[in-house]
């Protein structure tokens, strides 16, 4: 099983390009999120998915856009891009929302130069 | 606003040497406490989750228990392998968001 996949996996923007991060997941799951991984700042939620049709903000949304494209897949937009966004980019899902057993991908490696 | 804190922020053991992560937690009717695993480079595993003051669950050198107030991570006779940084989370009974602690880095040498 793939589990989630994220693409792609290392990004180098300049400041104010902008780009899609993109998730998939073959586990059926309901809720899909983004997280950010900052030294010092543990995960924070940017944007969550409950289900199919409905995207929420989370923690820290400014400067994001979400897609739940459709169950499988939730993507993440950075219209204009910051330096304030380099980040490891993580994308989790769970059966639902409230379920904390997430299935977390391996990560978007972002630099904005 | 729900909190967590984990202590220490890095802990370095030898081989054998066994001890324990603390993770003190502030929340509004808690849900559930989650353990993950993350190595370098990779997204978070997850390893337990626990619903209750008293509840222990246990996998393989690991044993997570809970309190009112914070949970621990035991781990018994380390190897190398284990070394990795152990993130918890709580969801509490106001959202539907985890919230995370910043994890303890975990280093074992053999």
């Amino acid at each position: 099983n793939a589990g989630v996949t994220q693409t792609p996996k290392f990004q180098v923007l300049k400041t104010g390009q902008s780009m899609t991060l993109q998730c998939a997941q073959d586990m059926n799951h309901n809720s899909m999120y983004w997280y950010r991984q900052d030294p010092g700042m543990g995960l924070r939620l940017i944007y969550y998915s409950a289900s199919e049709g409905t995207t929420d903000k989370g923690e820290v949304p400014n400067g994001y856009n979400v897609s739940r494209l459709n169950k499988r897949e939730f993507s993440l937009r950075l219209e204009s891009a910051a330096p304030s966004q380099t980040s490891v980019y993580f994308c989790a899902s769970s059966t639902d929302v409230g379920g904390g057993g997430y299935t977390f991908g391996s990560g978007t490696r972002l630099t904005v130069v | 606003e729900d909190q967590v804190t984990q202590s220490p922020e890095a802990l370095r053991l030898q081989e054998g040497e066994s001890s324990s992560l603390n993770c003190s937690y502030t929340v509004s009717g808690l849900r559930g406490l989650f353990w993950y695993r993350q190595d370098p480079g990779k997204g978070p595993e997850f390893l337990f989750t626990l619903y209750s003051a008293g509840e222990e669950k246990e996998k393989e050198r690991l044993k997570a228990t809970l309190t009112k107030k914070e949970s621990f991570l035991h781990i018994t006779a380390p190897k190398p392998e284990d070394s990795a940084t152990y993130l918890c989370a709580v969801l509490g009974g106001s959202n539907y968001k985890l919230t995370f602690g910043k994890g303890t880095l975990l280093t074992v040498n053999p």
